[in-house]
């Protein structure tokens, strides 16, 4: 089946800097990824949808600016965290569809700890 | 705004027995509903999804029921097992393959 890699598995950064997190497509190409966040014991809230070749759609209350995503390829999503602070920390994991509307996988999820 | 409801928030069972969790959706756009399993930090797994087009599907133990009427769907577990231990999320996607989790299920199977 379809794969979707994401690394790191897990980062601790220190307060005000920033982190990029990277998710790839292994075995298909997707003109479109998305991001999750997931705070512990709960659900995953979409923050954007990350589309190749154009700028990405942000979900009503995510930060733009703080949450910068990059769809360089058709393989390759990146989200990157900017000015960290500790309530930035979270679950990030992203998604693809490998064959348009419908069938998402998911990577396996980025621990991010901001001391 | 959650767009879709879940419940229950936490369900135990004993080996053997149906685990029933519902889900219950307002945005009548969405057009995929897939049902997640998901371990403590890995991330979710698809189990099984229905399109509004049909009323019950089933995969092994795994079956979901749609109500488009009601706009509810449910997912069943049946003969479930400790190792089905997980949190659930159901979900509904729109065909601009946005997708919008409810809230989990944490399900206990007692052996």
């Amino acid at each position: 089946g379809a794969v979707v890699s994401q690394h790191p598995s897990w980062v601790i950064c220190k307060s005000g800097t920033s982190v990029k997190i990277e998710c790839r497509s292994l075995d298909f190409q997707a003109t479109t990824m998305f991001w999750y966040r997931q705070f512990p014991k709960q659900s995953l809230m979409l923050m954007a949808t990350s589309n190749e070749g154009s700028k990405a759609t942000y979900e009503q209350g995510v930060e733009k600016d703080k949450f910068l995503i990059n769809h360089a390829s058709l393989t390759l999503s990146t989200l990157t965290v900017t000015s960290a602070h500790p309530e930035d920390s979270s679950f990030y994991i992203c998604s693809a569809p490998p064959t348009g509307f419908g069938e998402q996988y998911f990577g396996p999820g980025t621990r991010l700890t901001v001391t | 705004q959650q767009q879709v409801k879940q419940s229950p928030q936490s369900l135990i069972v004993q080996k053997g027995g149906i685990s029933i969790i519902n889900c219950a959706y307002e945005n009548t756009a969405f057009d995929y509903f897939p049902w997640y399993q998901q371990f403590p930090g890995k991330g979710p797994a698809l189990l099984i999804a229905i399109r509004p087009d049909v009323s019950e599907k089933k995969e092994g133990r795994f079956t979901i029921s749609f109500n488009k009427s009601a706009k509810q769907f449910s997912l069943h577990i049946m003969d479930s097992q400790p190792g089905d231990s997980a949190t659930y999320f159901c979900a509904a996607a729109n065909t601009g393959n946005q997708f919008y989790f409810g809230t989990g299920t944490s399900l206990t199977v007692i052996p």
